[in-house]
Parts: C-alpha cells; structure tokens; sequence
C-alpha cells in the first residue's frame, strides 16, 4: 500500500523566510502532484511533476521530484501572507489513476 | 464556466436519512472520483468511475454508491447516515490518468 507522509505538518514562519515542505512516498512512482487548499475552499493544482529530477517554478514556490530517493520538496522563498493555506502533496500509482493523499502542511506566515 | 460542479454545496440532514450529491465536468474527461475529506482535512479517494465503468472500489460502508449514468456525470448516494459521515466530499475529474481537477466540495453535516 503506498503511503505518503508531508513534514511538517503546520508550518508557522515570517514572511521574508524561506522554508521547505517535504512529501516522503513509499512506493515507485514518477508522477507527483502538489495541491493549494485555501480554508473552505477546494483543491488548487498547483505542480505536475513527471519525471525524475523535475523542477517547477511559480513565483515564490517551486518543486522538486526525486523519484529515487521518493521524495519531492516545496520550497517556499522569501513567504507572503498570500502564502497562508494548507498544501498537499499526492503521489499516482505506476498503473492506474489512484490518488494518495500526503496529510497535508498547514502554513501560516505572519507579517 | 465551471470546470467541476457538486451540487448541494451545503448538506445539513438526520441520522438515518438518505442523500445525494451530484457531480458534473464539462472538460470532455473520461474519468471521475469521489474523495472524502475528514475533519483532519485528510483526503481519501473512495470511488473512481472510466467511461461509466467502475475501476476504484475503496473499502467504504456499502451504504455509499455511486453512480455515473454517463462520463460526464457522477453522483454519490449514501443511505442511513451516520453522525461519522460528515466530511466534505471532493468530486474530481482527469483524462485517463492525468491530472486530477476538483469539484468545489459539499460539506455534509450529520445531526
């Protein structure tokens, strides 16, 4: 059973700060995903990363996927407040289309 | 406009009652699941239908099922509620097995 595990799970920091996000996997899989959750609100795609050694940027996030090492970074630079919302990292089986779901990190950046 | 619609956005209802929620997708997709999100705001899938076909059959009380009476559309009836059926459920839809896009959630509320 794959298993996915995001530490940490709250993450409180500064805006200015630059911190990281990372999404452990059990399991083979080259195709990961990274998810904005906004409270109340559904689930905004934010990274496809399909490969191994994958590297996506937008604004002040950017994404990596190590499929060797299973595991897949998000690096926050230089936090906003905008930045405040929950992130999920998902990993897809080989086969088939099956979602699983990292627990989610709840970041919170204060002025 | 909308990419993945649910319908109600809002369920409030008894213990023991029976409901639906609805789901649709204009994005021409092929495939649709149902995701539970508990009040740990952990996501987990419970259904996936291709094509009206069902190919992701979670271990959920055999109360819950699903219906897709074409892909485009996929509904989720649940008989005999119980108070641990609250949760937000996400409808999502994907070609094959790309990425996946989310419905706005219903938030169902069990008294």
């Amino acid at each position: 059973e794959l298993k996915v595990e995001q530490n940490p799970l709250f993450l409180s920091m500064q805006e200015g700060k630059n911190y990281t996000i990372y999404c452990n996997y059990s399991t083979t899989s080259d195709r990961l995903y990274w998810y904005r959750q906004d409270p109340g609100k559904s689930l905004e795609s934010l990274f496809v990363l399909l490969s191994n050694g994958a590297v996506k940027q937008e604004g002040r996030l950017m994404a990596s996927l190590d499929t060797k090492a299973r595991l897949s970074t998000l690096h926050i630079t230089a936090a906003v407040h905008d930045l405040s919302a929950t992130y999920f990292c998902a990993v897809q089986e080989t086969s088939g289309s099956r979602l699983t779901f990292g627990e989610g990190t709840q970041l919170t950046v204060n002025p | 406009d909308t990419a993945v619609s649910q319908t109600p956005k809002y369920l409030v209802t008894q213990m023991g009652n029976d409901k639906s929620i609805k789901c649709e997708q204009n994005l021409g997709h092929d495939t649709m699941y149902w995701y539970k999100q508990d009040s740990k705001k952990f996501l987990k899938i419970m259904f996936s239908y291709n094509n009206k076909e069902l190919i992701i059959n979670e271990t959920v009380p055999n109360r819950f099922s699903p219906k897709s009476p074409d892909k485009a559309h996929l509904n989720l009836h649940i008989n005999s509620l119980e108070l641990g059926d609250s949760a937000v459920y996400f409808c999502a839809s994907s070609q094959l097995a790309g990425e996946q896009f989310f419905g706005p959630g219903t938030r169902l509320t069990v008294l």
